[in-house]
């Protein structure tokens, strides 16, 4: 069965710490693996999309890392910000079905 | 480029009753799904449109889901009647082209729908 699983289901951090959110999946075929950002009330927006052969992509202070022997991502938050306090939602299509969708990490950085 | 846009953003309603959604997706693109997302929860696709075809509603409940995109453009997502358990964020997404691998899908703000 495919399958997303996301780790810690909440997360609260000082403001200017750093955390990393890990996603573990079992979808397959595998293509790429995506993480969503999903501020409260709004609807998710991509951060990443990372392919079988990436093993690290970054966006601004966000990085993700894809081990596609072991079926694990991580998202790492450099410096937090109060802005970064939302859900991340790790997301792997799997060839035409639809896409499998982790229950994400409720992140809340606090000052 | 605007974005996908829905609306209305909040609606209450008492179960039993009918309510309907509204989508207009990202101009030029063909692909247009709707997601349920029940809180604590990441998205479940309930139907794809792939211009004004159907490509999956194997997960629309539909005995009282249904969903219409007559001209290929934008969508209407229907409740009839609704149940307490249909309480959660209706999100809509667009996508150039389904099945495509890389294929992005951008998703509207959400109707966020309280049963009562």
């Amino acid at each position: 069965k495919n399958q997303v699983e996301q780790s810690p289901q909440s997360l609260i951090i000082l403001e200017g710490k750093n955390c990393t959110l890990q996603c573990n999946y079992t979808v397959s075929p595998f293509s790429n693996l995506r993480w969503y950002k999903q501020d409260t009330g709004r609807g998710p927006v991509s951060l990443t999309i990372m392919t079988f052969s990436e093993n690290t992509k970054s966006n601004g202070r966000y990085t993700a890392t894809l081990d596609a022997d072991t079926k694990q991502s991580s998202l790492h938050i450099t410096a937090s910000q109060l802005s970064d306090s939302a859900s991340y939602i790790c997301v792997v299509p799997s060839g035409n079905t639809p896409l499998v969708f982790g229950k994400g990490t409720r992140l809340s950085v606090i000052a | 480029e605007a974005g996908v846009a829905q609306s209305p953003r909040y609606k209450i309603i008492e179960k039993r009753q009918s309510v309907a959604f509204w989508c207009n997706p990202i101009s030029g693109h063909a692909t247009l799904y709707w997601y349920q997302q029940i809180l604590g929860q990441g998205p479940k696709l309930l139907i794809q449109f792939q211009n004004n075809g159907v490509v999956d509603d194997s997960q629309l409940p539909k005995d009282r889901f249904s969903a219409e995109r007559l001209k290929g453009v934008d969508s209407t997502l229907k409740i009839q009647p609704a149940k307490l358990e249909d309480s959660a964020v209706y999100l809509c997404a667009s996508s150039h082209v389904a099945g495509a691998v890389y294929n992005e899908q951008f998703f509207g703000p959400g109707t966020r729908l309280t049963v009562l």
